[in-house]
């Protein structure tokens, strides 16, 4: 079993609906983010979560919300979904504690609002 | 100004050649990280290689090897003996500051081709 999985993995949304994109992990990290990808722009960082009560926003966290439930899940939001906010979506985590620096990603949701 | 900078858009070598992708960063941390990631048509991660600012030994992971030049801000990656798996985008990425866990800074990627 994927130690990141990522739901739903493809979506089509209508501008103007709410959404949610949920990430779970059982890897027992501590950190988990969630980037986006847009073809030519790489990843970029939404929101980042050091624990549950430890939530901050990255570079381009406007139009999105997120929710960290448990040290295991952490959900990003669209309140309002926009045709610009089409992209690939990845939820990652690390474990800051045992000093690897690795970032494991989840597969990714590809995200296309009408 | 972009923190990292990956200058190939797309790079092409035939198999069993070496590739090198370049990667430059911009920061002013004494502390750092530096990853690269493979990104094949289906889309996922796939961590490949991390080299550390301290890290006095440039890193290597089977044919991956991460030619570090600190004083340039240089991080490329050098595939040896290229294989048609190869063939996807790569990603050069940074951590800064001293904490493991920090979120990441992407750069644009190259796209590697590999023919046979």
């Amino acid at each position: 079993d994927a130690d990141v999985t990522q739901t739903p993995r493809n979506r089509i949304t209508k501008t103007g609906k709410r959404i949610m994109l949920e990430c779970s992990q059982t890897k027992g990290h501590d950190r988990m983010y969630w980037y986006r990808q847009d073809p030519g722009l790489g990843l970029q960082l939404i929101y980042y979560s050091f624990d549950v009560k430890d939530i901050n926003k990255g570079e381009i966290s406007d139009g999105y919300s997120v929710s960290r439930q448990a040290q295991a899940k952490f959900s990003l939001s669209l309140e309002s979904a926009i045709p610009n906010q089409t992209a690939l979506y990845f939820c990652a985590t690390s474990n800051a504690a045992s000093g690897s620096p690795e970032q494991f990603f989840g597969p990714g949701t590809r995200l296309t609002v009408l | 100004a972009q923190k990292i900078t990956q200058t190939q858009p797309g790079m092409f070598v035939q198999e069993k050649e070496a590739v090198t992708l370049d990667c430059t960063y911009d920061t002013s941390d004494q502390s750092y990280g530096l990853f690269w990631y493979k990104q094949p048509s289906s889309g996922e991660m796939i961590f490949l290689i991390y080299q550390g600012s301290y890290d006095e030994q440039n890193a290597t992971e089977g044919r991956y090897s991460l030619n570090f030049q600190k004083a340039r801000k240089s991080a490329n990656l050098v595939i040896s003996a290229s294989q048609l798996g190869d063939s996807a985008m790569y990603f050069c990425a940074m951590r800064e500051g001293a904490q493991a866990g920090t979120a990441l800074i992407f750069g644009k990627g190259t796209t590697l081709s590999v023919s046979s």
